[in-house]
């Protein structure tokens, strides 16, 4: 079962801030909050990803809260492309080193950027 | 750098038949993970591949089984189709125990089963 719980749906409009919640209060200590997007039924991109501390690349920023119970993804000005299913996920380490690390992914949260 | 790149793109097979999937990871990546998104849903973990061996399963019938050959290459088989089997394939490479570097994803392949 998925480790997040997210919204089904958001709307922005093009050239602001879109922020995306996302819920995973059962998350172990030293496992990963990984951001991944679909567009099209194309495979999977990687955005970001964090641990503890706040995260900014090229492309997004991540706000972990201090407890970790919770984060949120922001695309500082939303474009036209950005619009796509977004999917916050929580990395499961394997019981054993080096035997896996899955990810389990929810239903997303699909983001529409309008002009 | 090529990604991860999967082979065929498309795939129509008819109910009983079997089917391989190719997957050739990343560059430096070692492991291959496997997942199938039906549609309108979020993808779901069938297996991962390390050493040549399945490392983690996920909750998928004998009928799903892979192979990862020694240059990290991997295939996935699935055999007597059903149409619940239709579905997107995704392969996906890493790098096995280094859970702070990203999964990177093939665009994957789509099965119709008729």
């Amino acid at each position: 079962d998925a480790k997040t719980t997210q919204p089904p749906s958001m709307d922005c409009a093009e050239g602001r801030a879109a922020n995306l919640p996302c819920n995973h209060s059962t998350i172990s200590g030293n496992e990963y909050v990984y951001w991944y997007r679909q567009i099209h039924s194309q495979g999977p991109q990687y955005i970001i990803h964090g641990l503890k501390n706040n995260e900014t690349n090229e492309m997004a920023s991540l706000i972990i809260t201090e407890d970790r119970k919770s984060s949120t993804l922001i695309l500082p000005h939303a474009t036209l492309r950005d619009t796509a299913v977004y999917y916050c996920i929580v990395r499961v380490l394997p019981p054993i080193y080096n035997q896996g690390g899955k990810l389990i992914f929810g239903q997303g949260t699909e983001l529409s950027v309008k002009p | 750098d090529a990604g991860v790149t999967q082979s065929p793109t498309h795939l129509i097979k008819t109910r009983g038949q079997q089917v391989t999937l190719r997957c050739s990871p990343k560059s430096g990546h070692d492991t291959v993970s496997w997942y199938q998104q039906a549609l309108g849903q979020g993808p779901q973990f069938i297996f991962q591949y390390y050493e040549e061996e399945e490392r983690q399963r996920g909750n998928f019938p004998d009928r799903f089984s892979g192979h990862q050959f020694p240059n990290y290459s991997s295939e996935l088989n699935v055999n007597a189709l059903l149409l619940g089997d239709s579905a997107l394939y995704l392969c996906a490479s890493s790098t096995q125990g280094d859970y702070n570097s990203p999964l990177h994803f093939g665009n994957g392949t789509r099965l119709t089963v008729t």
